[in-house]
């Protein structure tokens, strides 16, 4: 069964640790993305890659990297440099080109200890 | 820059039809999106439409959309509590980039 799998679906960190999401695809996409949720307030877009060994900073990047080594995997660490990273975070991914679908995980909840 | 807009919260009662509405800014040909968010979840891509079409029908789902006033619509016929969730707009930016611009969601609280 093909799909999006984040891990943990629950992460604490406390204050100036990094943490890294994980997040696994098996739909041969090419693409995947991260963006965080925050109550109340639509999807952002933190970090996006295209292909493997290459992404890009989205709109809210400051405080997280990300790394593409393999074309199923997707990891984001959130760094102590993110000072309010409470938040849900969500991967998608799609296949390459312009208006395909983005299909999504059921995402990590991250919380501050 | 693209800006997609939103109402806040819906309640209907089981049976009834349900319409959320959502407002976006881009004016190039560009694909509208809805998702769907149950609480814990991640987003499932209900449906989609292009910008030159004016209505798209899938099952219980219809989708509207009005280019002269950037104004699209989602329809759920015959509302059932499986229905309760936040409902996201989406538009895709047009850049190259698969990018998304999502609007705030609509909660909808279906009664039974």
């Amino acid at each position: 069964d093909g799909g999006i799998t984040q891990s943990p679906k629950y992460l604490f960190r406390k204050e100036g640790q990094n943490v890294t999401l994980s997040c696994e695809q098996n739909l041969n996409h090419d693409a995947m993305y991260w963006y965080r949720q925050d109550p109340g307030q639509g999807l952002r877009l933190i970090y996006y890659s295209q292909i493997v060994n290459d992404f890009q900073k989205g709109d809210i990047a400051e405080g997280y990297s990300v790394s593409r080594e393999k074309k199923e995997s997707f990891p984001l660490t959130v760094t102590s440099a993110q000072k309010n990273p409470t938040a849900f975070y969500l991967c998608a991914s799609s296949t390459p080109g312009q208006y395909q679908p983005q299909h999504f995980g059921d995402g990590t909840r991250l919380s501050i200890l | 820059g693209e800006d997609v807009e939103q109402s806040l919260f819906l309640s209907v009662r089981e049976g009834d039809s349900s319409v959320i509405n959502c407002t976006y800014t881009d004016s190039s040909s560009t694909y509208l999106y809805w998702y769907k968010q149950e609480p814990g979840a991640g987003l499932q891509l209900l449906t989609y439409i292009f910008s030159n079409m004016d209505m798209k029908q899938d099952q219980r789902l219809t989708v509207l959309l009005n280019k002269k006033d950037k104004h699209l619509s989602l329809r759920i016929a015959d509302t059932q509590t499986g229905d309760s969730a936040i409902y996201f707009c989406a538009e895709s930016i047009p850049d190259g980039n698969n990018r998304l611009a999502f609007g705030k969601g609509n909660q909808v609280v279906v009664i039974p």
